[in-house]
């Protein structure tokens, strides 16, 4: 079965550049999930999109933004890069909000800022 | 607001050894919650999910109940494997406005031959 797809699986940037990570969900899902871990953290929660809308934010910088397109895929966009960026950065899909579906994650996008 | 605890790690075990891993949760509403297993060097999976007061959550020999009265959703395995070492995060979803999973710290184990 498809499952989430993210991309690229790994990222080097120097501090202060911009960076753009990718989500593709799994086909039929209209939600989707992003989610940052750092080294020995657990996930924190950062946006989520319903439907091509933002549908809740949680604790994602001011200097990150993020958009679901017609597609259904999302990107994350980082400026400013810091080096307390570098961190794993999950996207999980689900079909629907509020319904408990499961969320199925992606292998994550390892950032490192240099 | 909703947050998880687990118990911390390392949990060290023999092959073969029984497994407790616990879990307690504050939420408003009746989340579900979950288990997520991540094995080194990958992403998350989910390992069980339990959605209602009293169901059991089973999947790979381990299983673990949602207990609305104590707020626990403790994980368990009556065999552990050496290849059962990975990292384990006790997560709920409150389903309030979105479904966005809080973690719990997680809890590494180590199972030794």
């Amino acid at each position: 079965a498809a499952g989430v797809i993210q991309s690229p699986r790994h990222l080097i940037k120097e501090k202060r550049e911009t960076a753009t990570l990718k989500c593709y969900p799994i086909p039929r899902h209209d939600t989707v999930y992003w989610y940052q871990q750092g080294p020995g953290q657990d996930p924190q929660f950062l946006i989520s999109f319903y439907e091509k809308m933002q549908s809740d934010k949680g604790s994602i910088p001011d200097r990150f933004s993020a958009q679901q397109f017609s597609d259904y895929h999302s990107e994350l966009n980082m400026s400013s890069l810091e080096l307390g960026d570098s961190a794993l950065y999950f996207c999980a899909s689900s079909l629907g909000m509020g319904n408990q579906e499961t969320q199925y994650f992606g292998p994550g996008t390892r950032l490192l800022v240099l | 607001g909703d947050s998880v605890t687990q118990m911390e790690g390392p949990v060290t075990l023999s092959e073969e050894a029984f497994l407790t891993i616990n879990c307690t949760y504050t939420a408003t509403g009746y989340p579900s919650l979950f288990w997520y297993v991540q094995y080194p060097g990958e992403g998350l999976q989910l390992l069980l999910k339990a959605t209602k007061a009293d169901d059991k959550g089973s999947n790979k020999g381990f299983e673990a109940t949602y207990r609305k009265e104590t707020t626990s959703f403790h994980l368990e395995k009556g065999s552990v494997q050496v290849s059962d070492s990975a990292v384990y995060f006790c997560a709920l979803s409150d389903h309030t406005n979105t479904d966005k999973i809080i973690f719990g710290t997680g809890t590494r184990l180590q199972v030794f031959p």
